[in-house]
């Protein structure tokens, strides 16, 4: 069964960068999965950061592109989340997930999300 | 980006009911799409996947149909537990994977 477990702060100023991690556990993060980040505004929907593979490669969602960088370190089997310049509208419960390949592309395992809120 | 529109926003209905859910895509996505169920406080759970595909572990009285623009999800018959937001979200592109904008699933 496989588990991920986000963590970080939960408070960042404006203008900060925004620094999250994602353990992988009971799966190898070098298993034929790409991994992604999710983000959901309180009381709002969901929207899709990014995502990487363990060689590193990475999609981004255009409307962030200019402020993430997600990263993977295979030694700890975990991938990072960092978003710079934040603002208020980037506050958010951000999810770690898998990303399965089976017919359509979709997140079949996730973090249980941590609360991350952007205050001076 | 293709936009994912569900339909209703909200619905309300009682414990046996027959429910059903609607996700129209902006273009044509083929069958690259999932459904997802999410309780407050709790991250979203893969429930269909492929349009039409029963995540493992999800109770048949879900399913899933459609293709190119229009989806559906029913619920043959509520149960207490199933009262929660849905979200639909698509493969079809990569940049970006998009989700509806939910529907609330309330006790009448």
């Amino acid at each position: 069964q496989v588990q991920l477990q986000e963590s970080g702060p939960g408070l960042v100023k404006p203008s900060g960068t925004l620094s999250l991690t994602c353990a992988v556990s009971g799966g190898s993060i070098s298993s034929t999965n790409w991994w992604s980040w999710v983000r959901q505004p309180p009381g709002k929907g969901l929207e899709w950061i990014g995502e990487i593979y363990h060689s590193g490669s990475t999609n981004y969602n255009p409307s962030l592109k200019s402020r993430v960088t997600i990263s993977v370190d295979k030694s700890k089997n975990q991938f990072s989340l960092k978003l710079t310049s934040v603002t208020a509208a980037d506050t958010a419960v951000y999810y770690c997930a898998r990303v399965l390949s089976a017919g359509a592309l979709n997140f079949d395992y996730w973090g249980q999300g941590t609360l991350v809120t952007v205050s001076s | 980006d293709i936009q994912m529109t569900q339909s209703p926003s909200s619905l309300s209905a009682s414990v046996g009911d027959r429910v059903t859910i609607t996700c129209r895509a902006s273009q044509s996505i083929s069958s690259y799409l999932n459904w997802y169920q999410q309780k407050p406080g709790k991250a979203p759970k893969l429930l269909i996947y492929a349009a039409f595909s029963l995540q493992s572990g999800v109770p048949s009285r879900f399913s899933g149909s459609g293709s190119g623009t229009d989806f559906t999800l029913t619920i043959s018959s509520l149960q207490p537990e199933d009262f929660a937001t849905y979200y639909c979200q698509q493969s079809y592109s990569t940049l970006p994977y998009t989700f509806g904008q939910g529907t609330k699933l309330e006790i009448k």
